[in-house]
């Protein structure tokens, strides 16, 4: 069965910019987390999705924001990029991000840089 | 509180060795599940082994085994039989499968494994 998919997997935008990022889950996960991961910060938890509605939020200014679909894909925006935004966006999914799973799979990633 | 701690920034081993990496949790919850992750240079996070913290046997996929000590709250990895292929960053993860931080995974800081010929 096909991965998780991030697309695009690069992207160079500008100060000011807004960016969305998509995020295909491995079909029958009905979960999709996003993580930025930067070297200073590391691995920071942004957001999960499950079945259309957002379950979790990390510490993240409202400037992140995202959504899921009904086919459970997922996308994420951010809105005036700043400099330290640039970093590794990362998306997992999971059948339900619950008890029963143990099964927690992550994409490529996309790696934004804002200049 | 660190939620996952992983005290070993780089550790190197020689092929073919054994390497265990290091990792310890914080939690109150009495159900939760330990994720190891490897992320080679290219970025992506490989699923390596999960535990559950009512799992009674220490979980083994291949080369890899988690060394689960419950009552010391930590959940190494161990790595038989280094391979160059090895060298990457790994990551240890927990998540809490109750309470309102369901579905999201805590991450260490990690810890860069190195193998040399």
């Amino acid at each position: 069965k096909a991965g998780v998919t991030q697309t695009p997997r690069y992207l160079i935008k500008t100060r000011g910019q807004q960016v969305t990022l998509s995020c295909s889950p491995i079909s029958g996960h009905r979960s999709v987390s996003w993580y930025q991961q930067t070297p200073g910060q590391g691995l920071q938890f942004l957001f999960e999705y499950f079945s259309e509605t957002q379950r979790n939020k990390g510490n993240f200014p409202g400037r992140f924001s995202g959504r899921q679909f009904s086919n459970s894909r997922s996308e994420m925006n951010v809105s005036t990029l700043e400099l330290g935004d640039s970093a590794l966006y990362l998306c997992a999914s999971s059948l339900a991000g619950g008890a029963a799973s143990s099964e927690q799979y992550f994409g490529p990633g996309t790696r934004l840089t804002v200049t | 509180a660190q939620k996952i701690t992983q005290t070993q920034p780089g550790m190197f081993v020689q092929e073919k060795e054994a390497v265990t990496l290091d990792c310890t949790y914080d939690t109150s919850d009495q159900s939760y599940g330990l994720f190891w992750y490897k992320q080679p240079s290219s970025g992506e996070m490989i699923f390596l082994i999960y535990q559950g913290s009512y799992d009674e046997q220490n979980a083994t996929e291949g080369r890899y085994s988690l060394n689960f000590q419950k009552a010391r709250k930590s959940a190494n990895l161990v790595i038989s039989a280094s391979q160059l292929g090895d060298s990457a960053m790994y990551f240890c993860a927990m998540r809490e499968l109750r309470g309102s931080t369901l579905g999201r995974l805590y991450f260490g800081r990690g810890t860069q494994l190195t193998v040399w010929p």
